[in-house]
């Protein structure tokens, strides 16, 4: 079983809809929780950052972090065809390394 | 600001030979620099922490005598691919702590395209 699990898609929705993305972790030590958009051929860029439990929210785009429920989510509000992308969901625990775990990340096309 | 630079961003070589990518944190300082690797539709691999000054810590399965890695400035690491062979070829991404921030967030480069012929 991976560490990270994230459904690959493709998710597929009409401009301007609701999008809901999640990812799915085992290891309880994860504290860091963060989504990274990635365009094809292109490094990932940090979207969300989240420490512990709770909401976040930034323009069109809440994060939700369920540390019982060892779950995230990504929600992208009036979504616009430029979301399309690759989202990644990382993780990291309280330690001196500070590596990130990714999940396998969901392509996400928005339809105009 | 935040900006990190890989070079090049792309590279075609023959198998055999090494290849080595550059990755720069151009408005930061970054005493910490992860090299991860990209296979088509996959999620990153990391493959190694390279921190400045001191040796890289290579993940389990990750050839440290193949990925030569060197992290001799505060804005500089280099990831060297030795002898590289057609599995090799990859997407290999850089990220990048910012020392001067307290939480854990890293920022990543643009990514090198690596094609062993």
């Amino acid at each position: 079983q991976k560490e990270v699990e994230q459904d690959p898609g493709p998710l597929s929705v009409p401009e301007g809809a609701i999008v809901s993305l999640n990812c799915t972790y085992s290891n309880s030590a994860f504290q860091y929780f963060m989504w990274y958009r990635q365009y094809s051929r292109k490094g990932p860029e940090l979207l969300m950052y989240t420490y512990s439990s709770g909401n976040k929210e930034d323009g069109r785009f809440t994060a939700q972090v369920d540390k019982s429920s060892k779950y995230i989510s990504l929600f992208i509000r009036d979504s616009q065809p430029s979301d399309s992308a690759t989202y990644l969901c990382a993780m990291s625990a309280d330690t001196g390394r500070r590596a990130l775990t990714f999940g396998s990340g969901t392509r996400l096309q928005v339809q105009p | 600001g935040a900006v990190v630079s890989q070079h090049p961003s792309w590279v075609i070589c023959k198998s055999g030979t090494s290849v080595k990518i550059e990755c720069r944190s151009l408005d930061f300082q970054a005493t910490t620099m992860f090299w991860y690797r990209q296979f088509p539709k996959q999620s990153l691999m990391l493959m190694a922490t390279s921190n400045e000054g001191s040796k890289a810590t290579y993940e389990q399965g990750v050839e440290k005598d193949k990925f030569l890695i060197n992290h001799a400035s505060l804005t500089l690491s280099t990831l060297t691919v030795t002898s590289a062979h057609p599995e090799d070829s990859s997407f290999y991404i850089c990220s990048a702590r910012d020392s001067g921030r307290a939480y854990n967030e890293q920022f990543f480069g643009p990514g090198t395209r690596l094609t062993v012929l």
